[in-house]
This record gives structure tokens, C-alpha cells and sequence, in this order.
């Protein structure tokens, strides 16, 4: 069954902090994203990757980093410099950079941080 | 990336057509629309994309005005399992170009 899996669903981490969100893909998607959602409003870049071993900062890369080690893995690092890390967060993969342009989604991971 | 316009909500009666508007007067010959719906609390999900004719997938229609500056997404016979906001967004294929841009969309709310 090809999809995209995040994990977990919801997150729970103190204040300062670093957490890594996981992102993983079966689909054979060259490129990969990640995207914040906060509440009532419309997904914001974050970081993307066309490539393995290759990535690109999007709006708001500013308290995150990511690797492409693998094809089918994106992982998300929200680190102690976010200021506001609570959110909704997205990631999303692609057939071909550059391409038709249909994402597809994940589940979300809801991350809150006390 | 052109910027895109939409009704903040709508309602739609079950079993009707539910008729999105979304207008985007700066759009470029390059650019597509692209549909995307997300329902509480889940990723997005893409619903269909054109250029300049119309489209129809097991989904929607997508109906692109002669000038390209306005389009209209068409649920034909709206169900409950429908309601939830729904992104218009336009973006270039170029390599490199890969961002979609989404807005506050539409929320559309189906009534039973």
C-alpha cells in the first residue's frame, strides 16, 4: 500500500528542546516537502528537496533543518531556535521535480510544545 | 507565483452542485490552477489542475474562464464527506518552481 506515513500523529515536547519529526514515502517521489499550519490559516514552506543529498529552504526555514540521506526519507528537526514551534505540520512528496506538480500529503504530525 | 482570491466559506445543499469560485487576474501563459481540498485536522488532498480547458476527473470539473483570470471548481453532486476547505492555487511547472502557495481557501460546508 503506497503512501505517505508521519509519525507520530502527536507530539509532546518541553520548551528548548530539539524534536524530529519523521517523514517517510513508498511512492518512488523524487522530490519531498515540509510545511507548517497553524490554526485557521494556509500551509507556509519549509524546507524541500528535489534530490537525495539535496535541499532547499522555503518561507520559514528560520529554527529548522532537514536531511535527505535516503529517497524516501525527509526528516524535519524543529530546534530550541523556533520561537513558536506549536503547530500542525505537513510533509508532502512529488513524482518528478520540476513536474506535473501534484503533492501528496501526509497524515500531519501536531506538534505542541509546553 | 499569481495570487489567488476565494469566498472565505460557502454552503451547499447535499446532493448539489457545489460551484467554488476562485479569481486570479495576474496568472501568467505558464501557469496552472491547481485544486486541493483539506479536511479537519488531515494533509490536503489534490483534486485536479488545468492550464486553459476545461477538466473533468472522477472528482471534479475545473472550468478556467477564456482570459484565465477566474476559475470555477465544480462538485457535481456534493455529499457530507465534502465539506472542508478548499485551496485554489496557481503555480508555474518550470524545474525548480516547486513551492505551491496556499492561501486561507474556502470553507465549504455541506448541509444535510
Amino acid at each position: 500500500d503506497g503512501g505517505i506515513t508521519q509519525s507520530p500523529k502527536y507530539l509532546f515536547r518541553k520548551e528548548g528542546q530539539n524534536v524530529t519529526l519523521s517523514c517517510e514515502q513508498n511512492l518512488n517521489h523524487d522530490a519531498m516537502y515540509w510545511y507548517r499550519q497553524d490554526p485557521g490559516q494556509g500551509l507556509r514552506l519549509i524546507y524541500y528537496s528535489q534530490i537525495v543529498n539535496d535541499f532547499q529552504k522555503g518561507d520559514i526555514a528560520e529554527g529548522y533543518s532537514v536531511s535527505r540521506e535516503k529517497k524516501e526519507s525527509f526528516p524535519l528537526t524543529v530546534t530550541s531556535a523556533q520561537k513558536n514551534p506549536t503547530a500542525f505540520y505537513l510533509c508532502a512528496s512529488s513524482p518528478l521535480a520540476g513536474g506535473p506538480g501534484e503533492q501528496f500529503f501526509g497524515p500531519g504530525t501536531r506538534l505542541t510544545v509546553l | 507565483d499569481a495570487k489567488t482570491t476565494q469566498p472565505p466559506s460557502m454552503d451547499c445543499a447535499e446532493g448539489r452542485a457545489a460551484n467554488l469560485p476562485c479569481n486570479h487576474s495576474t496568472i501568467s501563459g505558464n501557469e496552472y490552477v491547481y485544486w486541493y481540498r483539506q479536511i479537519h485536522s488531515q494533509g490536503p488532498q489534490y483534486i485536479i489542475h488545468g492550464l486553459k480547458n476545461n477538466e473533468t476527473n472522477e472528482m471534479a470539473s475545473l472550468i478556467i474562464t477564456e482570459d484565465r483570470k477566474s476559475s470555477t471548481l465544480i462538485l457535481p453532486h456534493a455529499t457530507l464527506r465534502d465539506t472542508a476547505v478548499y485551496y485554489c492555487i496557481v503555480r508555474g511547472r518550470n524545474f525548480g518552481n516547486e513551492k505551491l502557495t496556499f492561501g486561507t481557501g474556502t470553507r465549504l460546508t455541506i448541509i444535510p
